[in-house]
């Protein structure tokens, strides 16, 4: 199986900061991979698809980046409503696997 | 477009549930749908996939054997069957959509979810 590692875990960051989380797959995934964000007791929302393209009314402060093993998940300007926690995914060989996730805190 | 899951409950260990997953707003038989869960306080973990037309099926190595996806496009239905649960089957499990037409990648829509509990 793939493994998908994120880092941090955990990053806390204030408005306004700009925020990088990585994804590590186990072996390369070409550009196989997605960007989810969950809410608190809601589903996840898909950010990014295609380790680059933003999905439906993601505003465009996020944009995602990668190919091969590693990718990037930015946000350039955190706003409140971006504190919530992010997944990556990847579709390259089932089974489908996602990272652990990484939280993103108020400082 | 709108995923309604039901079915979930609380169950012994060894028992059997049957998820479903209503779905509305979209060309039901042209896209893959899958199942993810989430066990409490933990992170995303995709279940299994099944193909439109529901020749072709997926799932993680966990529940081989034990769970089986079908579905139903005259009713615009997907079912998660689960045999012999486990406490680590906990979770919520979500129904979703792949993102485009005939392809298996992306989830786009997601359910609300449906809690199934596994205890003694």
């Amino acid at each position: 199986d793939i493994q998908l590692t994120q880092s941090p875990s955990f990053l806390s960051a204030s408005v306004g900061d700009r925020v990088t989380i990585t994804c590590r797959a186990s072996q390369g995934i070409s550009t196989y991979l997605a960007w989810y964000q969950q809410k608190a007791g809601t589903a996840p929302n898909l950010l990014i698809s295609a380790a680059s393209t933003l999905e439906g009314e993601v505003p465009s402060r996020f944009s995602g980046s990668g190919s091969g093993a590693e990718f990037t998940l930015t946000i350039s300007s955190l706003q409140p409503e971006d504190f919530a926690t992010y997944y990556c995914q990847q579709f390259n060989t089932y089974p489908w696997t996602f990272g652990q996730g990484t939280k993103v805190g108020l400082k | 477009v709108k995923l309604v899951e039901s079915g979930g409950d609380m169950v012994q260990p060894g028992g059997s549930l049957r998820l479903s997953c209503e779905a509305s707003g979209f060309t039901f038989n042209s896209y893959w749908m899958n199942w993810v869960r989430q066990a409490p306080g933990k992170g995303l973990e995709w279940v299994a996939s099944i193909k439109q037309d529901a020749d072709e099926k997926h799932y993680v190595d966990s529940v081989k054997g034990r769970f089986t996806i079908s579905r139903d496009n005259a009713k615009n239905s997907v079912f998660l069957q689960m045999n012999n649960l486990r406490a680590e089957d906990t979770g919520v499990y979500f129904c979703v959509r792949a993102l485009r037409r005939y392809r298996p990648a992306y989830f786009e829509y997601w359910g609300q979810g449906t809690l199934v509990t596994v205890s003694s």
